[in-house]
């Protein structure tokens, strides 16, 4: 009954690979949000989505692309990947409106080689 | 573009110590405030969060927090630190922008507690 989870926990990959990574919420939410963390812990967000919109931050490369079959999931795919995308990527939910926190899923660590 | 500072990158305390943790954020709107923590190796957890009413909120583990609006800050305080308090901590700001909601994370304070 995990609220929030991605799959898969750790993913090794070449350069050049493509990757996916999933994340399924069952809380209800109609927002979920990628985010990356780098060596340095600092979190960086890098899609905000819900059914009426897609925020994406600037700085993200157009390699990465969400895709949402539907409300409950949000899924990261990574093409051409490199070695700077060696990170771990945490999937996080809440409801648009109201006073709510974000839950978040355990992370996936890329490592890319 | 709002953004949220944590001014203590890494901070070192004996067990007993008391802490303070500071946060500001730049958003002139309506936010929704959030300290979250983070154990070595596992997702963040929420500790306490403030959407509104009385300031000085409460959360799990004796942490609190104060909200003080005119200087746009949302410190993170416990009197007495334990060594299972060593984590990383991260202030964040939720706000609407839009249709869609932002949750913008500072950099995050390395809190770490000697025996």
């Amino acid at each position: 009954d995990t609220a929030v989870s991605q799959t898969p926990k750790y993913l090794v990959t070449q350069m050049g690979n493509d990757k996916s990574i999933k994340c399924e919420q069952n809380l209800g939410h109609d927002t979920m949000y990628w985010y990356k963390q780098d060596s340095k812990k600092f979190l960086k967000i890098m899609f905000s989505y819900n059914n009426k919109e897609l925020i994406i931050n600037e700085t993200v490369p157009n390699r990465f692309s969400p895709k949402s079959p539907d409300k409950a999931h949000l899924n990261l795919h990574i093409n051409s990947l490199e070695l700077g995308d060696s990170a771990v990527y945490f999937c996080a939910s809440s409801h648009r409106t109201g006073h709510t926190e974000a839950f978040f899923g355990q992370g996936t660590r890329l490592t890319v080689v | 573009a709002q953004s949220v500072s944590q001014h203590n990158h890494h901070v070192i305390l004996s067990e007993a110590a008391s802490l303070e943790l500071g946060c500001n954020y730049s958003y002139g709107g309506t936010v929704n405030l959030f300290w979250y923590v983070q154990y070595p190796g596992q997702h963040l957890q929420l500790l306490l969060k403030y959407f509104s009413g009385d300031p000085l909120v409460k959360g799990i583990k004796g942490f609190e927090a104060e909200f003080i609006k005119s200087k746009f800050s949302f410190n993170l305080r416990k009197p007495s630190v334990q060594w299972s308090d060593t984590a990383e901590y991260f202030c964040a700001v939720s706000f609407s922008s839009g249709s869609a909601r932002q949750l913008t994370f500072g950099s995050g304070t390395q809190l770490t507690v000697l025996p």
